[in-house]
């Protein structure tokens, strides 16, 4: 399954199939690029980044693409688990002289049928 | 440790009083941020310090001051708030290298705010 986070905010998948989420950002100036994972009634948690010089980081059951070109971040879940049930975000970091600024994209809500 | 630690997990408030949020954090992280979540949408960042120093303050209204007493701890001051703050209210924070770029955020659970 696949989402356009800004138009689709949900998306539901197959225990077992791979769900991908797009997020377009803002800020050519961003150079680092985060996503997180946010279950109900917690904080957000940390699920893989990429720095702007890079085109795609790998992780576990997890890989982030970046296309500097069209403003364009997509996080794909390989066999996707009831677990991965949650709303996902997509965070650009700017960089100013005063400090980080970190600003989240509109999310995705994920959900797995078993 | 990578936790962040906010109290108290829920607050009621009235329009009236006044109540503090608290973070805590020890990574040795020098950059910390408060931002506010309401329902179904993203957090949007308030504040940022950098050094226990004020950096950044994203037109918050001054119904909101934070404060930054040690690199350890950052607080949230809450006075005359409104019934449309009631949100999500979570701290993060970073290493805070100065002048440092790309820096994770570690975010705590929360505190969820009500205000009557």
């Amino acid at each position: 399954g696949e989402s356009v986070g800004l138009h689709l905010p949900t998306l539901s998948v197959q225990e077992g199939d791979n769900s991908i989420i797009n997020c377009a950002y803002s800020n050519s100036a961003s150079d680092y690029f985060i996503w997180y994972k946010q279950e109900s009634g917690k904080g957000p948690q940390f699920i893989i980044d990429i720095r702007s010089n890079m085109d795609k980081r790998q992780g576990q059951r997890v890989t982030v693409l970046l296309n500097k070109t069209v403003k364009h971040l997509s996080l794909q879940i390989a066999a996707t688990q009831p677990g991965d049930s949650a709303v996902y975000f997509c965070a650009e970091n700017l960089h100013v002289n005063t400090g980080n600024q970190f600003y989240f994209g509109t999310g995705t809500s994920l959900t797995v049928i078993p | 440790d990578t936790e962040v630690t906010q109290t108290p997990k829920h607050l009621v408030m009235g329009m009236t009083n006044k109540k503090s949020l608290k973070c805590e954090q020890h990574m040795g992280h020098r950059a910390m941020y408060w931002y506010k979540q309401k329902a179904k949408k993203p957090p949007e960042l308030m504040f940022v310090y950098s050094y226990e120093k004020l950096s950044i303050n994203e037109s918050v209204p001054s119904r909101f001051s934070p404060e930054c007493p040690n690199s350890s701890l950052l607080n949230l001051h809450l006075h005359a708030l409104q019934p449309e703050d009631s949100a999500l209210y979570l701290c993060a924070s970073s290493q805070g290298i100065a002048g440092g770029l790309q820096e994770t955020q570690y975010f705590g659970p929360g505190t969820r705010l009500l205000v009557l």
